[in-house]
């Protein structure tokens, strides 16, 4: 049963344009969530996060929304580079020990 | 601040052979460390994890064990490889605060 869902397993956008990635998620007691970038042969980096209490948070190029009613968040990046070429992974924490991920999305971003 | 080193970066072993990845983290004392694998062109799946000296979880039955012998090393093992073992493989530690993790650098596992 996959809790944290991100269905597009690819996007391609065009340099300076915007890159919008959905994640859904099942399970109500997530109250913490938290979007990681990684390149190929290489371990994924934090971007950015949000607190269930929250429904926006905003760093730089990046923001995270999230919708509780639709459990779905989504990140925006804007204006997209062609160094954001990656693949993106949504995750979700119940305030345990384990996060659980999404199974990624990766985005091409052609100049 | 949290460091994670793993080693190696690429492994080639042949089907059968044993298998050993070893993970130090530096910046935390008694942290929660994490084993995950991403095979080709899949997300990334939890194999192991553990909150303390001796204490290992499994989360998906396999050929795979774990063990952590020290406070902060963590290390991945096989007796016999499998073909289905390739892929690459992550250590990870929980973040300082408690809300998500850091990872290593990761090794490309190819069993042949």
């Amino acid at each position: 049963d996959q809790q944290v869902k991100q269905n597009s397993p690819s996007l391609s956008v065009q340099e300076g344009r915007i890159s919008i990635l959905n994640c859904d998620y099942t399970n109500s007691m997530f109250d913490y969530f938290l979007w990681y970038k990684k390149y190929p042969a290489e371990g994924p980096t934090f971007l950015i996060s949000i607190s269930s209490i929250k429904d926006k948070n905003e760093d730089g190029r990046f923001t995270v929304f999230l919708n509780k009613s639709a459990k779905h968040l989504s990140l925006h990046i804007v204006p997209s580079q062609p160094g954001d070429s990656a693949v993106y992974f949504c995750a979700a924490n119940n305030a345990g020990n384990m996060l659980t991920f999404g199974g990624g999305t990766r985005l091409m971003v052609k100049p | 601040s949290q460091t994670i080193h793993q080693w190696p970066a690429t492994l080639v072993q042949p089907v059968g052979s044993p298998l050993s990845l070893e993970c130090t983290v530096e910046g935390t004392s008694n942290p929660n460390l994490y084993w995950y694998r991403q095979a080709a062109g899949r997300g990334l799946q939890l194999l192991f994890y553990s909150v303390g000296i001796g204490q290992i979880s499994s989360e998906v039955p396999q050929n795979l064990s774990a063990s952590r012998p020290q406070d902060r090393q963590f290390i991945l093992s096989s007796k016999k490889l499998l073909l289905s073992d390739s892929g690459f493989y992550l250590c990870a530690q929980m973040r300082q605060g408690g809300n998500g993790y850091t990872f290593g650098s990761g090794t490309r596992l190819t069993v042949v």
